[in-house]
């Protein structure tokens, strides 16, 4: 089984830290998302990226960036967190977009 | 208008019971739809992809329906086990922007 890891389950960060959330695939994926899960909004898209150094935007990028130096790790970074940032973020590895492994989340607040 | 709205329950029903959950999509050009259940406090796992023609996976049956833009789940004969979250996710034609629906609860009694 593929396995997403990411690499804080929670993570308190003051406003205006710049802030990075990592994820981890094992299964040589080409492409990797982000989003973020909130209550009665559902998952929305942050960005994905189909390839090493390859990046898009996806429906609510402000605020956010990414890395893919490496096939296997996808950086999330928000640049100056604010608290509307709260929020759960999950990443999502999928070999032919026919269904995505997630991993376990990051629940981030901040304060 | 969201892109892919669920009635968000929750649906409470007794062990053994069948239960239907609905979604309507806005987008007509998308191309790939799936199920996804989530257990509280976990991520969301694949659950089935969603065909044209229907597709049936054990106890579970997902309906696709174009010119209403409409996805089904059926679960029969439900579980304890399947108490969670099913989330109905649609796909535009590359397949990268996946729209996720908020989620329908169902809580299954013994």
């Amino acid at each position: 089984d593929v396995k997403v890891t990411q690499s804080s389950r929670y993570l308190v960060k003051r406003t205006g830290e710049k802030v990075f959330l990592e994820c981890v695939q094992d299964m040589d994926h080409e492409n990797m998302f982000w989003y973020r899960q909130d209550p009665g909004l559902g998952l929305r898209l942050i960005y994905f990226s189909y390839d090493v150094k390859m990046k898009e935007k996806g429906d609510i990028p402000e605020g956010y960036s990414v890395s893919r130096e490496k096939k296997e790790r996808f950086s999330l970074i928000l640049e100056s967190a604010s608290t509307n940032q709260t929020s759960m973020y999950l990443c999502a590895s999928s070999l032919d977009l026919n269904g995505y492994t997630f991993g376990s989340g990051t629940r981030l607040t901040v304060v | 208008r969201k892109e892919v709205e669920q009635d968000p329950g929750p649906f409470n029903v007794p062990e053994g019971a069948t239960v239907a959950f609905n979604c309507t999509y806005s987008n007509s050009a998308s191309q790939s739809f799936f199920w996804y259940r989530q257990d509280c406090r976990k991520e969301p796992k694949l659950l089935m992809s969603v065909y044209s023609s229907g597709n049936e996976d054990g106890r579970f049956t997902a309906q696709l329906n174009r010119a209403s833009q409409y996805i089904s789940l059926l679960i029969r004969d439900s579980k304890l086990s399947d108490s969670a979250t099913y989330l109905c996710v649609a796909g535009d034609t590359g397949g990268f922007k996946t729209i996720f629906g908020a989620g329908t609860r169902l809580f299954v009694k013994a």
